[in-house]
């Protein structure tokens, strides 16, 4: 298994771009979500899924998109790129069946933008 | 509410303990335990319920207090190893997915 992947590993925009940050994970998981990191600070959810076809919001869910048509897949759009916007963004996935488990994180994907 | 945690940061020698707290104002269903290492993802360490239930590492240890929505993580005989950023994820519900993490502890193990 490869667990949970991320591309690109870096990336930077302008400001004003879009961009789409992609995560996948071959374990079957049901449910995906979407972290930002920024520097010295915690994990801030951004949006997250409990299945295909189901998004939910979370805490910093301002100036992103997702969605989720299958189970292996969560990409997170970028609309219009702002400095604010500079982070590093982990995507993490669990498996349901319980409300108890693990995340998975994938490796991370460094945005800059200028 | 993010949780708080603390201290921020620590600095030990290699066989030295460490606890690291987490608290938090709101009524918490599950409290979860991350570790960090610089420029890596984070990485599960334990997981702590109300009622008392834990599933997570061998050698680390915590606690919850559901009383006082804390829980502290023990590092007993650090190795140079545990050096990393420690997180805490609190839960509200039984969604534990949907979890808040704290600010981070930095915790530096020297020889």
């Amino acid at each position: 298994n490869a667990g949970v992947t991320q591309t690109p590993k870096f990336q930077v925009l302008k400001t004003g771009q879009s961009m789409t940050l992609q995560c996948a994970q071959d374990m079957n998981h049901e449910y995906m979500s979407w972290y930002r990191q920024d520097p010295g600070m915690g994990l801030r959810l951004i949006h997250y899924s409990v299945g295909a076809g189901i998004t939910d919001q979370g805490e910093v869910p301002n100036g992103y998109n997702v969605s989720r048509s299958t189970t292996e897949d969560f990409p997170l759009r970028l609309l219009s790129a702002a400095p604010s916007q500079t982070s590093v963004y982990f995507c993490a996935s669990n498996p349901l069946a319980q409300p108890y488990n693990e995340q998975f994180f994938g490796p991370g994907t460094r945005l800059t933008v200028l | 509410q993010q949780p708080v945690q603390s201290p921020q940061a620590v600095i030990l020698r290699e066989g030295e303990d460490a606890v690291i707290n987490c608290s938090s104002s709101k009524a918490l269903y599950s409290v979860h335990w991350y570790r960090q290492k610089h420029g890596e993802a984070p990485v599960f360490l334990m997981i702590l319920l109300k009622g008392g239930e834990q599933k997570g590492h061998e050698k680390i240890s915590a606690s919850f207090n559901e009383k006082k929505q804390q829980s502290s993580l023990y590092l007993t005989a650090s190795q140079l190893s545990y050096s990393g950023t420690y997180f805490c994820g609190t839960a509200r519900g039984d969604a534990g997915n949907m979890l808040t993490f704290g600010g981070g502890t930095r915790l530096m193990v020297k020889p």
